[in-house]
């Protein structure tokens, strides 16, 4: 079935950089743009990034621009988002979702595929 | 990238109709037709409910519909459900070529 499964989270402290890790399967992943999502402990969504179809293309929020990059590798079909120089409000589950269009018009039709989420704790 | 905004809560009686307001800028929801919207249980990874303002996904209920009136987005909900209780949080294209997610709404079904 179509799915996606981070992995990489854990308890990390300030300044370190991790990387996490979104594992795809079920469909046809170098055609599909792939975005994260962040959603800190009671609080709400906050989109992080998004890397096109083909890796050519990426765009950040402000809030994690310089810090996080975003990579992906369609032999293995996996998304990957270093994330350096970690602080306290990084603290969240981190989902990898897949965009519902496929090709170039990535970013217009929203999010329709997503895994469970990975936990990434930044704490001393 | 300012958040959109959203009621903190919505509540309704089961078979009631309910409405979700969600409003933006000119630089997200009022310049695009590239608004969608989200459902999320507790412990749980968010549902696609509704993109491009108006447009449901093959699976949702159409008791789920969608609109947009200049920088204003709003979900309904009708013939509300007590499986329909959960956050709901819309999210909007920008002119940033990001996306930015709205405050969210927590909806009780009484």
């Amino acid at each position: 079935q179509v799915q996606l499964v981070e992995s990489g989270g854990g308890v990390v402290q300030p300044g370190r950089s991790p990387r996490l890790s979104c594992a795809a399967s079920g469909f046809t992943f170098s055609s599909y743009a792939i975005h994260w999502v962040r959603q800190a402990p009671g609080k709400g969504l906050e989109w992080v990034a998004i890397i096109s179809y083909d890796g050519n293309n990426k765009y950040y929020a402000d809030s994690v621009q310089g810090r996080f990059n975003i990579s992906r590798d369609n032999s293995k079909n996996t998304v990957y988002l270093q994330m350096n120089g970690l602080r306290a409000d990084d603290t969240a589950v981190y989902y990898c979702a897949r965009d519902r269009a496929t090709g170039t018009h990535f970013l217009l039709f929203g999010m329709d595929v997503w895994g469970q989420g990975t936990t990434v704790t930044v704490s001393s | 990238q300012s958040a959109l905004t959203q009621p903190a809560s919505v509540s309704g009686s089961p078979g009631q109709s309910i409405t979700i307001s969600c409003t933006g800028t000119r630089s997200d929801v009022g310049g695009y037709n590239y608004v969608s919207w989200y459902q999320q249980h507790p412990g749980k990874a968010p549902k696609l409910m509704i993109f491009h303002v108006s447009n449901r996904p093959s699976g949702v209920s159409n008791r789920f519909s969608g609109s947009k009136s200049d920088n204003t987005a709003s979900l309904t909900i009708s013939g509300l459900q007590a499986g329909d209780e959960a956050d709901y949080y819309c999210s909007s294209f920008t002119t940033s070529s990001t996306r930015v997610f709205g405050t969210g709404t927590k909806v009780t079904v009484l």
